[in-house]
């Protein structure tokens, strides 16, 4: 069973926008990492929050962490066409544990 | 600084047959984990080689082995393939030994393995 579910499954916006998605998971965590995959491409790891970390920043990527509900959301801000992938995040259950990954939200925008 | 390479990077079989993936991880890194990514999908644990000794594993049955190498490059094997094996293989590396893995993972392109 998918330890990560990402929320929505798809998302379409303009450029210049800011894009929300949302994970949710259902056992505690170590961290939770978010990764962007080009269309048929291997994935790249964008950014790594702790659990007991609650907000991290990198460059236009915001990373938030809610290990209480079991969720974590990543937004992009100011959205670029080159943006477009499907996002994907997985949790690490304890340290040397396995990445467990959700089905992703994939993002299109437009110029 | 070369990253996670991996070959071949599409491969057709037929339904019974056999096939053998390999990767490279980056420089540095001795840990190496195998995923399967079917079509809209995201990717699923197969298993993880550190010190050439399978550490974790996916539910996937016997017909998917693996292999490590001493010098930490890869391979994944699967047996008797049926239509269900096409998908996305991809390989990850990571560094520190799979004790201290955080679990950034670094991933390759994936091999396309279509089963007919």
């Amino acid at each position: 069973s998918q330890q990560g579910e990402e929320d929505p499954q798809a998302l379409s916006i303009q450029e210049g926008e800011n894009a929300t998605m949302n994970c949710s998971y259902k056992t505690s965590i170590n961290n939770l990492q978010w990764y962007r995959q080009n269309s048929g491409r291997g994935l790249v790891h964008l950014i790594l929050i702790r659990s007991n970390e609650r907000e991290k920043h990198s460059g236009r990527l915001r990373v938030t962490l809610d290990t209480s509900k079991k969720s974590s959301s990543l937004l992009i801000t100011a959205s670029r066409a080159a943006d477009t992938a499907s996002y994907f995040c997985a949790t690490v259950v304890s340290n040397a544990g396995k990445s467990t990954f959700g089905d992703g939200t994939t993002l299109t925008v437009k110029p | 600084d070369a990253g996670v390479t991996q070959s071949p990077t599409h491969l057709i079989k037929t339904r019974g047959q056999q096939v053998t993936l390999r990767c490279s991880p980056k420089s540095g890194h001795d840990t190496v984990s195998w995923y399967q990514q079917a079509l809209g999908q995201g990717p699923q644990f197969i298993f993880q080689y550190y010190e050439e000794e399978e550490r974790q594993r996916g539910n996937f049955p016997d017909r998917f082995s693996g292999h490590q190498f001493p010098n930490y490059s890869s391979e994944l094997n699967v047996n008797a393939l049926l239509l269900g094996d096409s998908a996305l293989y991809l390989c990850a590396s990571s560094p520190g030994g799979y004790r201290a893995n955080t679990g950034e993972l670094f991933f390759g392109e994936g091999s396309r393995l279509t089963v007919l």
